[in-house]
């Protein structure tokens, strides 16, 4: 089955700079990868995803990348606030009635002033 | 659209009973449901993966008579801890999926259900 590696687990970042979170991946058949911020005791939310057909996506301060030969994929935050304080988890799925997510481990990112 | 609701949110039983969670779909029909347990600190572990009107499919490690799950309608799946034990106290959270969404990969989560066994 899947397995996600992600890094770090924690990340300390000042407001105002950027912040990266690093994921592999084990099965070349997945194709499909979000990211979700999940705050403490409330449902995961996703923030952005992006598919194997495309190398990168961006919305706003948030973007991701993603590296097929490689099966590594990335969630950059720019210009960080108080309130991307958070736990973020990546997941990776191929699509399809079948399909499942699994999750990385977490990073818990904390923003200080 | 696609909102996913837990009942009841949490939850505090005593050793040996049993606790039903409830997940519904509010405005979409979710040929899908899957289970999810998350203790403290740690991440999603997928449970279960139910689909309307069959029996749901365990990953390796869930006791399926122990996590009784039924999706008896494309709104409504139900997961029943049977014989809780303070080990099975957790964060349980469902998430739903359309059979449209299925092909693009989408699961939209409900909020939770805390679960605290004495």
């Amino acid at each position: 089955g899947e397995n996600v590696e992600q890094h770090p687990s924690t990340l300390s970042v000042q407001e105002g700079d950027s912040a990266v979170i690093k994921c592999t991946y084990s099965d070349s058949a997945s194709n499909y990868f979000p990211w979700y911020k999940q705050e403490l005791g409330k449902r995961p939310q996703l923030i952005i995803d992006i598919r194997s057909n495309v190398g990168e996506k961006k919305d706003q301060r948030i973007a991701v990348t993603l590296n097929k030969t490689a099966k590594h994929f990335s969630l950059h935050i720019t210009e960080t606030q108080p309130e991307d304080s958070a736990v973020y988890f990546c997941a990776a799925s191929t699509t399809g009635t079948a399909s499942k997510l699994t999750f990385g481990t977490g990073t818990r990112l904390q923003v200080t002033l | 659209g696609a909102v996913v609701s837990q009942h009841p949110s949490w939850v505090i039983c005593k050793s040996g009973t049993s606790v039903k969670i409830e997940c519904r779909s509010l405005d979409f029909q979710a040929t899908t449901m899957f289970w999810y347990r998350q203790f403290p600190k740690q991440s999603l572990m997928l449970m279960a993966t139910s689909n309307e009107g069959s029996k749901a499919t365990y990953e390796q490690g869930v006791e399926k008579d122990k996590f009784l799950i039924n999706h008896a309608s494309l709104t409504l799946s139900t997961l029943t801890v049977t014989s809780a034990h303070p080990e099975d106290s957790s964060f349980y959270i469902c998430s739903a999926r359309t059979s449209g969404r299925a092909i693009a990969g989408e699961q939209f989560f409900g909020p939770g259900t805390r679960l605290t066994v004495l």
